[in-house]
C-alpha cells in the first residue's frame, strides 16, 4: 500500500541546535517533494520544494535533501530557534497528478 | 491580497443538520482543493477542482458535495452532516506552472457535529 510517513513523537530540541526532520514514504514515485510548516490553528505555509533530480536545496536557516533510492526526505533547521515551534508537513506530488499527498506532520519544539 | 479565505471559521451542527463552507482566492489560480485534518492523520483530499466548471473526487468524498461557482470560489457542502465529519477544513488553492503543486491554505473552518 502506499504510505508517506513522518515521526509522529514530538520532537524537543534545545535553542542554537540542528532540528532534523525525517519523512519517508512507500510505494510512490514522486517528481518532487514539498515541506510546509503549521503553527496551532493555521493553515499550512509552504516552505521548500524539491525536485526528484534533486539531492539538496538550501533556504536561509532551512535544508532539505531528498534520496531518491532511500525513498526518504531530510529536513534541517541549523541554529533553530524558539519561533520554529510548529508542525512541519511533508508532502508529495506524482509526474502529472494534480494531487498533493501529505504527511500526518512531526511536532517540533524549540526549548529557549 | 488576501489570499485565500474560508467562511466561517467556528461552526458547530446537530447531526443532520445541512451547511456550506465557502472558499475564495484572490489569486486568480486555476485549481482549488478541500482537505479535512484529523490528528494523527494529516490532510485528506475530499474534493479537488483542477480548473474553472471541473471537479473530481478525493480520498474522502463520501458525505460531501462541492462546486466550483467561478474561478474565485470553491465551496464544499455538508448535506446530512454525521459526528464523523467534526473535523478541520482547509480549502487550498495551486499556483501552477514552474512551481507546480506550491499550496496556498486557507485559515480553515472548525466544524464540530454534534
Amino acid at each position: 500500500s502506499q504510505k508517506i510517513e513522518q515521526n509522529s513523537e514530538a520532537l524537543n530540541i534545545q535553542e542554537g541546535k540542528t532540528a532534523t526532520l525525517t519523512c519517508n514514504y512507500t510505494n510512490y514515485s514522486p517528481a518532487y517533494l514539498q515541506w510546509y510548516r503549521q503553527d496551532p490553528g493555521r493553515g499550512p505555509v509552504f516552505l521548500l520544494l524539491i525536485r526528484e533530480n534533486e539531492k539538496e536545496k538550501r533556504k536561509e536557516r532551512l535544508k532539505v535533501t531528498f534520496d531518491t533510492t532511500l525513498k526518504q526526505s531530510l529536513f534541517h533547521i541549523t541554529a533553530s530557534q524558539p519561533a520554529d515551534s510548529a508542525t512541519y508537513l511533508c508532502a508529495l506530488d506524482e509526474t502529472g497528478g494534480f494531487k498533493t499527498i501529505f504527511g500526518a506532520g512531526t511536532r517540533l519544539f524549540v526549548k529557549a | 491580497n488576501a489570499g485565500v479565505t474560508q467562511t466561517p471559521k467556528f461552526q458547530v451542527l446537530k447531526t443532520g443538520q445541512s451547511m456550506t463552507l465557502q472558499c475564495a482566492q484572490d489569486m486568480n489560480h486555476n485549481s482549488m482543493y478541500w482537505y479535512r485534518q484529523d490528528p494523527g492523520m494529516g490532510l485528506r483530499l475530499i474534493y479537488y477542482s483542477a480548473s474553472e466548471g471541473t471537479t473530481d473526487k478525493g480520498e474522502v468524498p463520501n458525505g460531501y458535495n462541492v462546486s466550483r461557482l467561478n474561478k474565485r470560489e470553491f465551496s464544499l457542502r455538508l448535506e446530512s452532516a454525521a459526528p464523523s465529519q467534526t473535523s478541520v477544513y482547509f480549502c487550498a488553492s495551486i499556483k501552477g506552472d514552474v512551481a507546480k503543486n506550491i499550496q496556498y491554505f486557507g485559515a480553515g473552518t472548525r466544524l464540530s457535529v454534534l
